[in-house]
């Protein structure tokens, strides 16, 4: 199993800009998670999915962002207008139960907004 | 809302010693489960161990255990035997029970481990 896959690595775009962020969830896992990590405020939760329904958008910041699951096997997070306080790491993560099973992350995407 | 603390911010310990990292959290809750997380280098975090509330033991996974104190709200973590791959960043995380569906994860702030050799 290839585990979560997260494109890009790394990001660096310009304010104003359009940013997509990409996962790929392991097969067979019904739960997909978006994690945003700063240094001010840790891991924080942004949105997660069961069977490709958003369930819990609470943790999405501003109608900046938006998330989609068009697929069991695809996810993408946009940013738009990005802003330089968007900087952060962005991780994806996935399990087959939320409630037991544990969470596997992706290597995450790096975002840098200048 | 839950909660959890991580109060220290960065540890270093002698390669082959133990060290062990605390954790409080803050809930209402009697059912939930307690995770530590390891995140290094390489950015990607990796699930070091995790505890049932409802179970009195302390869980184990190899040089890795846990002393989990409900009453006290308290989740540490004792690596025995530390090795240089110990080296990373781990995350105390909690996730309450949840009937239906899924319950999020709150990850406390992380303590910065460093192995020394």
């Amino acid at each position: 199993d290839a585990g979560v896959i997260q494109s890009p690595r790394h990001e660096v775009t310009e304010m104003g800009q359009e940013v997509t962020l990409r996962c790929k969830p392991i097969s067979g896992h019904d739960y997909l998670f978006w994690y945003r990590q700063t240094m001010m405020r840790g891991l924080e939760l942004l949105i997660y999915f069961n069977n490709n329904v958003p369930i819990d958008d609470s943790g999405m910041p501003e109608d900046r962002f938006s998330a989609k699951m068009p697929n069991a096997s695809f996810s993408t997070l946009k940013i738009q207008p990005s802003e330089p306080r968007d900087s952060a790491v962005y991780f994806c993560a996935s399990s087959w139960d939320g409630r037991y099973s544990p969470l596997h992350f992706g290597n995450g995407t790096r975002l840098t907004v200048t | 809302a839950q909660t959890v603390t991580q109060s220290q911010p960065e540890m270093s310990v002698q390669e082959a010693e133990t060290v062990t990292l605390s954790c409080t959290y803050d809930t209402s809750e009697n059912n939930y489960y307690l995770f530590w997380y390891k995140q290094p280098p390489s950015r990607q975090m990796i699930l070091v161990i995790r505890q049932e509330a409802y179970k009195q033991q302390n869980a184990t996974e190899n040089r890795f255990s846990v002393n989990f104190q409900k009453a006290a709200k308290s989740f540490s973590l004792k690596i025995s035997d530390s090795q240089l791959g110990d080296t990373a960043m781990y995350f105390c995380a909690f996730m309450k029970h949840a009937n239906f569906g899924n319950e999020k994860l709150t990850f406390g702030t992380g303590t910065r481990l460093t192995i020394i050799p």
